[in-house]
């Protein structure tokens, strides 16, 4: 089953935060972040693990919580670059098969 | 050169037509997997291998077929393909060392079009 993820879109400001979450009806290994450009393929953003552990992007943190299921995505002084859909994906397994939401598109203007 | 190389990248056909979208990559790697795009539907999991003699199902697999021809090669096929299997398609890869940590490192894509 899918992750669901929130919002489904949002646009902010050049210089604004935001944050998108992502919500699994399974207990989780680890939460994967993904940014997709349109027409692109997705890029590797962070992934969180169960114990705490993070791997990935420096200037974007995330956080994870395994009793909810939980994870958010914290986007801080955006920037026009940062624009594109946003995708969580969970692995429930251990075995790196990654499931992922829907996505969430966020766009950027001046 | 890219890591994970999908051909072709883009390809229009007809209804009933058998069509195989091709993956190879160079990192090595024993995972391989092949996503399904959708606008609003996310990526969805079609199928995936762990190494060149397991190969499993993912959420979508009805109307599809892979090969795992190669460690380094892994084929998705639409033995009669039908206009609801237009999408996006996207092959990728995972090191199986780095455990529950292990990206996936994607393809291009492929853009599928049936008429």
């Amino acid at each position: 089953q899918q992750p669901v993820q929130s919002p489904q879109a949002v646009i902010l400001r050049e210089g604004e935060d935001a944050v998108i979450n992502c919500s699994s009806s399974k207990a989780l290994y680890s939460v994967h972040w993904y940014r997709q450009k349109h027409g692109e393929a997705p890029v590797f953003l962070m992934i969180l693990l169960k114990g705490g552990e993070q791997k990935g992007h420096e200037k974007i943190s995330a956080s994870f919580n395994e009793k909810k299921q939980q994870s958010s995505l914290y986007l801080t002084a955006s920037q026009l670059s940062y624009s594109g859909t946003y995708f969580c994906g969970s692995n429930s397994g251990g075995y790196q098969k990654v499931t992922f939401g829907t996505g969430t598109k966020l766009q950027v203007i001046p | 050169d890219a890591d994970v190389t999908q051909t072709p990248r883009n390809r229009i056909t007809k209804t009933g037509k058998r069509i195989m979208l091709e993956c190879s990559q160079t990192k090595g790697h024993d995972r391989m997997y092949w996503y399904r795009q959708d606008p609003g539907l996310g990526l969805r999991l079609i199928y995936y291998s762990f190494d060149v003699k397991d190969i499993n199902k993912g959420e979508i697999s009805d109307g599809y077929s892979v090969s795992r021809q190669a460690q380094a090669k892994f084929s998705l096929s639409l033995e009669s393909a039908i206009p609801n299997q237009t999408a996006l398609y996207f092959c990728a890869t995972s090191d199986p060392l780095a455990g529950a940590a292990g990206e996936l490192f994607f393809g291009e894509g492929s853009r599928l079009t049936v008429l």
